[in-house]
């Protein structure tokens, strides 16, 4: 069955350096990954969105690449802050249509 | 405007007992999805419409669990006789469009409903 699979150990890092998260997915090909911000108590949020023919995309301290050939999805955040200590999840569209496969998350935690 | 809305944002109910969830999708989103989050999970889908009609009920667990989106704007998820294991937060997301790809299917979430079966 269609897996994405995050690291669920908790990245840890201090303020000002990269951080950097992996999403991996087996068993399908997804057209695009998603990433998502999460909060304690909250929905997830959208950050951004990386199609299977893009290489990289940016925005402002984000950076997610798309490799195909690893299956994998990598997600920075750089000169991190304290503020962006969150839960990040990667989730791909399904076979079937709208609905969303989630990986567990990983959970950022940046120390000023 | 406003956001995706969900009542109750908890509620506490005992096993073998029903309840209803509610969400308000953003105003004009055709693609409305439920979800169910555990503990360090991710979300898990139970179901997505598209307008009125259920377009992917696989995630659904068993059939105590139902949806029903009669206008094609409010969503109910009715859980029948509750167990333990139904407790979890449910989210309800909405969406520009259900199948497109890229930014139409950017999902909008809901601050999720806690349900605690005791």
């Amino acid at each position: 069955s269609q897996k994405i699979e995050q690291n669920s150990e908790a990245l840890n890092i201090q303020e000002g350096k990269t951080a950097t998260l992996t999403c991996n997915y087996t068993n399908y090909s997804p057209a695009y990954l998603q990433w998502y911000r999460q909060d304690p108590g909250r929905g997830p949020v959208f950050l951004l969105l990386i199609r299977e023919n893009e290489k990289e995309k940016r925005k402002e301290r984000l950076k997610v690449t798309f490799d195909t050939t690893l299956k994998q999805s990598l997600f920075h955040i750089t000169a991190s802050q304290p503020a962006d200590s969150a839960t990040y999840l990667c989730a791909s569209r399904g076979n079937q249509g709208g609905k969303l496969i989630f990986g567990q998350g990983t959970e950022l935690s940046v120390k000023p | 405007g406003a956001g995706v809305s969900q009542t109750p944002s908890n509620k506490v109910t005992e096993k073998g007992k029903y309840v209803e969830l509610r969400c308000d999708p953003i105003s004009g989103h055709t693609a409305l999805y439920w979800y169910r989050q555990s503990l360090g999970q991710g979300p898990e889908f139970l179901i997505y419409f598209q307008g009125t009609g259920a377009a992917d009920d696989s995630g659904l667990p068993n059939d105590r669990f139902f949806a029903v989106r009669p206008e094609g704007s409010v969503s109910t998820l009715k859980i029948q006789r509750t167990e333990r294991g139904d407790s979890a937060v449910y989210l309800c997301a909405s969406s520009l469009a259900g199948t497109s790809g890229g930014a139409y299917n950017e999902q909008f979430f809901g601050p999720g409903t806690r349900l605690t079966v005791l």
